[in-house]
């Protein structure tokens, strides 16, 4: 059974401070990795994705990738307290059929 | 430009009832897709459909059936709902399978008495 495992929190950041999320998954053939974040009551929306090894930036948003350690990760800079949702790791799994797998999310509360 | 849009937003039914989920998307994309989300156990795909004319069996798909009408609709049917098919229901498109961002609709919420 192919997983993703996150941490289901709620992780309390003080605003400003930075907020970090991990996510590690089974599939070492996975290639695709994406964070989505999802606000109470509403339908998730994609903020990152990421295939290569490293970081990858978009504004306060930064995700790295480790594959030899099957760890994906989403870096919040000078949080808000509009960061507040909950954010969903998702693998693309190394399959022939190629589907999405979605860890069941981390809760993130920014303090103000 | 709507994007992935879903109707109804929220259904009650009792056990035994059937319906019909719509989903329609205006993004001219190949694969669609899906979900249903319960507390605690993230997101948890149904059903998917990779191009029209073909669908799929996802992680739960016991107890439903989905229809790709065309490239743009793709319909989720339960025949006789059950309490444990309570939860919130989304639809997702995606340009290519797997490899793409998936663009998500508002959601059903599905309560079954």
């Amino acid at each position: 059974q192919k997983e993703v495992e996150q941490n289901s929190g709620p992780l309390s950041v003080p605003e400003g401070a930075i907020a970090s999320l991990n996510c590690t998954y089974s599939d070492r053939g996975s290639q695709s990795f994406f964070w989505y974040r999802q606000y109470s009551g509403k339908s998730p929306e994609l903020i990152m994705s990421i295939y290569s090894n490293g970081d990858k930036e978009d504004g306060r948003f930064t995700a790295q990738l480790n594959k030899a350690s099957q760890y994906v990760s989403l870096l919040i800079r000078d949080s808000q307290p509009s960061d507040s949702a909950t954010y969903l790791c998702a693998v693309q799994t190394g399959n022939r059929d190629d589907k999405i797998i979605f860890g069941k999310g981390t809760r993130l509360h920014i303090l103000p | 430009n709507a994007g992935v849009t879903q109707t109804p937003k929220f259904q009650v039914l009792k056990t035994g009832q059937s319906m019909t989920l719509q989903c329609a998307q205006d993004m001219n994309h190949n694969s669609m897709y899906w979900y249903r989300q319960d507390p605690g156990m993230g997101l948890r795909l149904i059903y998917y459909s990779a191009s029209e004319g073909t669908t799929d069996k996802g992680e739960v798909p016991n107890g439903y059936n989905v229809s790709r009408l065309n490239k743009r609709e793709f319909s989720l049917r339960l025949e006789s709902a059950a309490p444990s098919q309570t939860s919130v229901y989304f639809c997702a498109s995606s340009a290519r399978e797997g490899t793409d961002t998936q663009y998500f609709g508002p959601g059903t919420r599905l309560t079954v008495l």
